[in-house]
């Protein structure tokens, strides 16, 4: 089984800055990783995936970069809507399996 | 416009059996690999199972062997029958598509399962 693992757990940002979020995968996954954002009380909506390829409907200010072991989610300027968790999953086989999560919060 | 509503969740004892369904609509489910994929009250997410488009299934270890997975292709849903339920299921199960490209592009808004005596 992959482990994915996430940074920071917490992450506090004012609006207007940019935010950068990292997951790291025990092993290789290719490019096969997607971000996922889940506000209280709400599924989990797709970003990214490939991972760097931004889902339909989903703002510039989203990107996504890295391959292999290494991934970054960047959110250039946040947004008041932004504020959430943020997951990343592998793709790359089975189980699938998702990091702990980033909690975007207001500083 | 793709739709996935889930139903069936409940509180049950530890022991006991539920049948989870994911009503699907806007797409053709056999086009398309659908999981169930939970989450524990103010935990993060665990894949639980798949079936792929050709039929195949697929399962997490911490469900192997108590859940099954199936599909009513008439029906366009897709159920999650539980058994041997335990208090470690307590969570919301999430109805989930596939993507052609494999990530789950489409997620139902979630359905309540609570394992307590």
């Amino acid at each position: 089984e992959i482990v994915m693992t996430q940074s920071p757990a917490t992450l506090s940002v004012s609006p207007g800055e940019r935010a950068t979020l990292s997951c790291r995968a025990s092993q290789s996954v290719s490019s096969n990783l997607a971000w996922y954002q889940q506000k209280p009380g709400q599924a989990p909506r797709l970003l990214i995936y490939g991972a760097s390829t931004r889902a339909t409907g989903v703002p510039v200010r989203f990107s996504g970069s890295g391959s292999g072991t290494e991934f970054t989610l960047t959110i250039s300027s946040l947004q008041s809507e932004d504020f959430a968790i943020y997951y990343c999953q592998h793709y790359n086989s089975w189980p699938r399996t998702f990091g702990p999560g980033t909690k975007v919060e207001t500083k | 416009e793709v739709r996935l509503v889930e139903t069936g969740g409940d509180l049950v004892q530890p022991g006991g059996s539920l049948t989870l369904s994911c009503a699907a609509s806007g797409f053709i489910i056999t086009n398309n690999y659908m999981s169930w994929i939970r989450q524990a009250p103010g935990k993060g997410l665990e894949w639980v199972a798949v079936i792929y488009s050709g039929g195949g299934t697929n399962y997490a270890d911490s469900v192997k062997g108590r859940f099954t997975i199936s599909r009513d292709n008439s029906k366009s849903t897709v159920s999650l029958q539980m058994n041997s339920l335990r208090t470690e299921d307590t969570a919301i199960y999430y109805c989930a598509r596939h993507s052609g490209s494999y990530e789950n592009d489409h997620w139902g808004q979630g359905t309540l399962v609570t394992v307590s005596s």
